[in-house]
């Protein structure tokens, strides 16, 4: 079947580092995706990747292990702006159905 | 407008009511999604319309009904809904055919079925 696990809750203080990692298990795979959702909105595209290996964009970075089934999201200096739910999604096919986590809430503190 | 709207923002209804959400995208995609969002489970895809015909539906219960008549404009037509139902819908869109075809939300409809 098809899973994927990403914790739950992760707290952090302002300034800090955050890692949220991401495990999948898919019959198809044609890359990893991770969205941020701010409470009460849409929820916004951070990063793709397809191939292995580490994806920086400013202050966040994303890995990608394709034998493993594995990648994170790495937050850097962290803002409070930050808080939100960051959602995991493997695409399953060419066209683009995504596989969604149940999301992992941040909450940063100052 | 810009981006993907959905209206309307918040529906509060009865077991026994008829409406319907509405989600327009004015990105010029190619395909339309349906997602069911509860608490602290993970986004459920509902429907997909690629090309304006239905390419998904994952075993979605009858009383959720979608109408895709255009490429800009995705329905759900909701009826003898059960409590359970309430969550947040969320209407997506992507350009198939991309490598990184990221899908872009709507801000979403909150429900809530009495």
């Amino acid at each position: 079947g098809q899973n994927i696990d990403q914790p739950t809750e992760m707290t952090a203080t302002e300034g800090a580092i955050v890692q949220i990692n991401c495990t999948y298990q898919t019959s198809g795979f044609n890359g990893l995706f991770w969205y941020q959702q701010h409470a009460g909105e849409a929820p916004t595209f951070l990063s793709y990747n397809v191939l292995d290996g580490l994806e920086e964009k400013g202050r966040f970075s994303s890995f990608l292990s394709r034998s493993k089934g594995y990648s994170y999201l790495l937050l850097k200096e962290l803002q409070m702006k930050d808080s939100a739910s960051y959602l995991c999604a493997a695409s399953t096919d060419s066209w683009g159905k995504l596989q969604f986590g149940a999301g992992t809430q941040v909450v940063v503190t100052p | 407008e810009t981006g993907v709207t959905q209206t309307p923002r918040h529906l509060v209804m009865g077991m026994t009511n008829k409406k319907s959400l509405k989600c327009e995208q004015h990105l010029g995609h190619n395909a339309m999604y349906w997602y069911k969002q509860s608490a602290k489970k993970p986004l459920e895809l509902m429907f997909v319309y690629s090309l304006e015909e239905r390419v998904e539906n994952n075993s979605v219960p009858s009383r959720f009904s979608p109408e895709c008549p255009n490429s800009s404009h995705l329905f759900l037509h909701l009826h003898t809904l059960q409590p359970e139902d309430s969550a947040l819908y969320l209407c997506a869109s992507s350009q198939e055919g991309r490598r990184n075809n990221e899908q872009f939300f709507g801000p979403g409809t909150r429900l809530t079925v009495l």
